[in-house]
């Protein structure tokens, strides 16, 4: 089944604590991207790769990380998360160019303390 | 930069009634992306659009490329149908501009 996997699902952390919050996708997708949702704001865009060895920043790449070793594998880093990097996230990929049909992961809902 | 607006906001309907949510953006595109969120989370992609119309069972999109405007719309509206419609456009190296999203709630 062609998805777009993320984990954890849930994470509850404390403000300092370095975590990896892993995406991957089975369809050879070139583009990978993610994406924080809050309420009011909606989806933005963190950080995006075009492929392997290729990153760069979205509109709030500000305390993130991410790195593109494999095609398949686009994991989003916070070294040291803070309060208001709280939010649901969301990793999508999508063939060739990143206008194309993207396919969504179910969202990693991130709580920092 | 793109600039992405939705409206309305919010919109609660009865059942059966006809939906129409609106997507205005700011500049040329090479496509507009209609994506529907339930409660819980998950996004899914309801259409890609890059001219003319598309349907798939009740749900129709358009876009009218001279005016940077799209519309989706429900035919036959029913409870499943509540969920958050976010339109995206995407026409840059750098992916998709979102809307804020329009919160529909179909009563029975």
């Amino acid at each position: 089944e062609a998805q777009v996997t993320q984990n954890p699902r849930y994470l509850i952390t404390v403000t300092g604590k370095k975590l990896t919050v892993t995406c991957s996708q089975n369809m050879n997708h070139e583009y990978m991207s993610w994406y924080r949702q809050d309420p009011g704001l909606g989806l933005r865009q963190i950080y995006y790769s075009m492929n392997v060895e290729v990153t760069d920043k979205g509109d709030v790449p500000e305390g993130y990380k991410v790195s593109r070793k494999e095609k398949r594998n686009f994991p989003l880093i916070l070294e040291s998360p803070s309060p208001n990097q709280t939010s649901l996230y969301f990793c999508a990929s999508s063939l060739g160019v990143p206008y194309n049909e993207q396919f969504f992961g179910p969202g990693t809902r991130l709580t920092v303390l | 930069k793109n600039e992405v607006e939705q409206s309305p906001q919010n919109l609660t309907a009865q059942e059966g009634e006809f939906i129409t949510i609106n997507c205005s953006y700011s500049v040329g595109i090479s496509a507009l992306h209609w994506l529907q969120q339930h409660p819980g989370g998950g996004i899914v992609s309801l259409f890609m659009l890059s001219s003319g119309k598309k349907k798939h069972g009740r749900l129709i999109a358009t876009i009218n490329i001279q005016e940077k405007h799209s519309s989706l719309h429900i035919t036959a509206s029913h409870p499943r149908d509540s969920a958050v419609y976010i339109c995206a456009s995407g026409g840059g190296a750098d992916g998709l501009t979102f809307g804020k999203g329009t919160h529909l709630i179909i009563q029975p």
